[in-house]
């Protein structure tokens, strides 16, 4: 059975400062999803991850894919209020779309 | 021009009721989702649809059932409703092995 494990499970930021969410998976991927949700909304979708070594950067966040580690990383760079939410990460193992969720990353970034 | 919408947004009901949630898109997708989201946040698929047809079918109680009229539509009916049925409930749709979008969910209170 696929697990998705994200770490830390809350992230307090400092404005201007850089932090880093980690995407561990236990097993062969098609594909990653990162998605952002606000309190008492829906999920956005980030990106899309689809091959070892991808790279996909959005203003202050971006998103990179280790498939031989199992690993993807979502860089926050210089961190502002707006990017308060929890991000999650979404693994699809057979491109069925059949998405297998982390368990959230609730940032909050204080002044 | 709503992507993905979702009737009602919050449903509070009695146990032993039996409610439906409905569905629509309008982004020509032809695959559909539903997800539960718990108290902790953590999200887990249940069904998906395809061109009306079911191909995801998590380990789902059987009081819940899915139902697709169109490619646009995936309804969610739940017999005998129980406490631990209260969560946010998820639409989503994605055209096959693509991006999944989601709709603004559901909050379901059991009383």
């Amino acid at each position: 059975e696929l697990k998705v494990e994200q770490n830390p499970l809350f992230l307090s930021m400092q404005e201007g400062k850089n932090y880093t969410i980690y995407c561990n998976y236990s097993t062969t991927s098609d594909r990653l999803y990162w998605y952002r949700q606000d309190p008492g909304k829906s999920l956005e979708s980030l990106f899309v991850l689809l091959s070892n070594g991808a790279v996909k950067q959005e203003g202050r966040l971006m998103a990179s894919l280790d498939t031989k580690a199992r690993l993807s990383t979502l860089h926050i760079t210089a961190a502002v209020h707006d990017l308060s939410a929890t991000y999650f990460c979404a693994v699809d193992m057979a491109a069925g779309n059949k998405l297998t969720f982390g368990g959230g990353t609730r940032v909050l970034v204080k002044p | 021009d709503t992507a993905v919408s979702q009737t009602p947004k919050y449903l509070v009901t009695q146990m032993g009721n039996d409610k439906s949630i409905k569905c629509e898109q309008n982004l020509g997708h032809d695959t559909m989702y539903w997800y539960k989201q718990d108290s902790k946040k953590f999200l887990k698929i249940m069904f998906s649809y395809n061109n009306k047809e079911l191909i995801i079918n998590e380990t789902v109680p059987n009081r819940f059932s899915p139902k697709s009229p169109d490619k646009a539509h995936l309804n969610l009916h739940i017999n005998s409703l129980e406490l631990g049925d209260s969560a946010v409930y998820f639409c989503a749709s994605s055209r096959r092995s693509y991006t999944q979008y989601f709709g603004p969910g559901t909050r379901l209170t059991v009383l």
